[in-house]
């Protein structure tokens, strides 16, 4: 069993949609959470990130953190076109190694 | 003004050559690191060098050996090429914990 699990997708949605992006895993020493968005042919780019637990917003972009449930979410509003990507959760422990462990990423399209 | 930069942008090469892929960060930070992503796009740590020591060597074959010159570099090193090293290597760096930032990878083919 992975310590990351992500559902890959593809996720289509209408443009406008709230898009809610799903992250589970099994390792509760992980204290550290985030997102990361990769358009095709580029690197991963940092979205959210968040200490423990609780939900912390950015624009239309919403990460919440349940600890209790080993469950992370992004939640994304008013989903636009350049939104479609591969969105990466990955986390990360407190024990000073600087070690991200990724999900296998989920593919949204957003259809114009 | 990248932040995190690599080069080449693309390799491809037969199988049993040597290559090496450079990256070069200008923000700072103390630690970097190598990921290969697969052709599942998933995403795994090789190494990570904090302040040129390494401080991370995931069960990497030997035939990878990533050199750190300054803090600002960290070079990756392939020896002998196999059809299974084909996949995107992407060089990161950070300042602390959850915070990496990635450079544009360089996407390896083995023919």
């Amino acid at each position: 069993q992975k310590e990351v699990e992500q559902d890959p997708g593809p996720l289509s949605v209408p443009e406008g949609a709230i898009v809610s992006l799903n992250c589970t895993y099994s390792n509760s020493a992980f204290q550290y959470f985030m997102w990361y968005r990769q358009y095709s042919r580029k690197g991963p780019e940092l979205l959210m990130y968040t200490y423990s637990s609780g939900n912390k917003e950015d624009g239309r972009f919403t990460a919440q953190v349940d600890k209790s449930s080993k469950y992370i979410s992004l939640f994304i509003r008013d989903s636009q076109p350049s939104d479609s990507a591969t969105y990466l959760c990955a986390m990360e422990k407190t024990d000073s190694s600087y070690k991200l462990i990724f999900g296998s990423g989920t593919r949204l399209l957003v259809r114009p | 003004d990248t932040a995190v930069s690599q080069t080449p942008k693309y390799l491809v090469t037969q199988m049993g050559n040597d290559k090496s892929i450079k990256c070069e960060q200008n923000l700072g930070h103390d630690t970097m690191y190598w990921y290969k992503q697969d052709s599942k796009k998933f995403l795994k740590i090789m190494f990570s060098y904090n302040n040129k020591e390494l401080i991370i060597n995931e069960t990497v074959p030997n035939r990878f050996s990533p050199k750190s010159p300054d803090k600002a570099h960290l070079n990756l090193h392939i020896n002998s090429l196999e059809l299974g090293d084909s996949a995107v290597y992407f060089c990161a760096s950070s300042s602390g914990q959850g915070t990496q930032y990635f450079g544009p990878g360089t996407r390896l083919l083995v023919l």
